[in-house]
């Protein structure tokens, strides 16, 4: 079945460093792929999406692109914020193998220090 | 919208007992999901309904669980007898696929579950 690999944390940096979380999919057919932000006590958000190869996804200055080549969706900020602390999801639906279903990632949390 | 509505928000209960947890999907979604959330397994995906009907169980733990959803505006996950294992935040999500599969899907605040 299709499948998500997100890159394990925690991961912690300083206020204004520069943000990559990886992603890569396992997925049949023509999947959607998403970012999905959980902060503190709450439930996920969606962050931002890509519904087809080349596609950038963007929201809060963050950004992500649909790589079919190398099957990744990698998250990238330029410039974190405290506030940015949290758990971040990559997931996919609508490949072959998802029955329909939203897969997710294990989730990295994000620490950002003043 | 009001988005997806989970009750209770918080949940403390004796091992053995029944615990129902409820959720009401964003109106006009047709498909709605249940997943559990712990540190040690992080999110899993229990079980998926597309208008009302369920089509994967296969992530329900044990014949403890069970879920319903009698309408398209109500859900219930209910866990009978419960034990300490249990103890989560479980969340509900519904989205609006329609003839697509590749939409997002909108969650609600979360069920935390302790059962002691």
């Amino acid at each position: 079945g299709d499948s998500v690999t997100q890159m394990e944390g925690p991961v912690t940096l300083s206020e204004e460093a520069f943000l990559t979380i990886n992603c890569t999919y396992t997925a049949t057919g023509y999947p959607s792929l998403f970012w999905y932000v959980q902060y503190p006590g709450e439930g996920l958000q969606l962050l931002l999406k890509a519904t087809k190869a080349d596609d950038k996804g963007s929201n809060k200055g963050f950004e992500a692109t649909y790589r079919k080549e190398t099957t990744s969706f990698h998250l990238e900020k330029g410039s974190v914020q405290v506030s940015d602390s949290a758990v971040y999801f990559c997931a996919l639906s609508g490949g072959g193998g998802s029955q329909g279903n939203l897969i997710f990632g294990k989730g990295t949390k994000l620490s950002v220090k003043p | 919208d009001a988005g997806v509505i989970q009750s209770p928000r918080h949940e403390v209960t004796e091992m053995g007992q029944e615990v129902t947890l409820r959720c009401k999907p964003i109106s006009g979604h047709n498909s709605l999901f249940w997943y559990r959330q712990t540190m040690m397994r992080g999110l899993e995906l229990l079980i998926y309904f597309n208008n009302n009907v369920p089509i994967d169980d296969s992530g329900m733990p044990e014949d403890r669980f069970s879920a319903k959803m009698p309408n398209a505006s109500f859900s219930t996950l209910k866990i009978q007898p419960s034990e300490p294992r249990d103890s989560a935040v479980y969340f509900c999500a519904s989205s609006p696929r329609g003839s697509t599969m590749n939409t997002e899907a909108f969650f609600g605040q979360g069920t935390r579950l302790t059962v002691v």
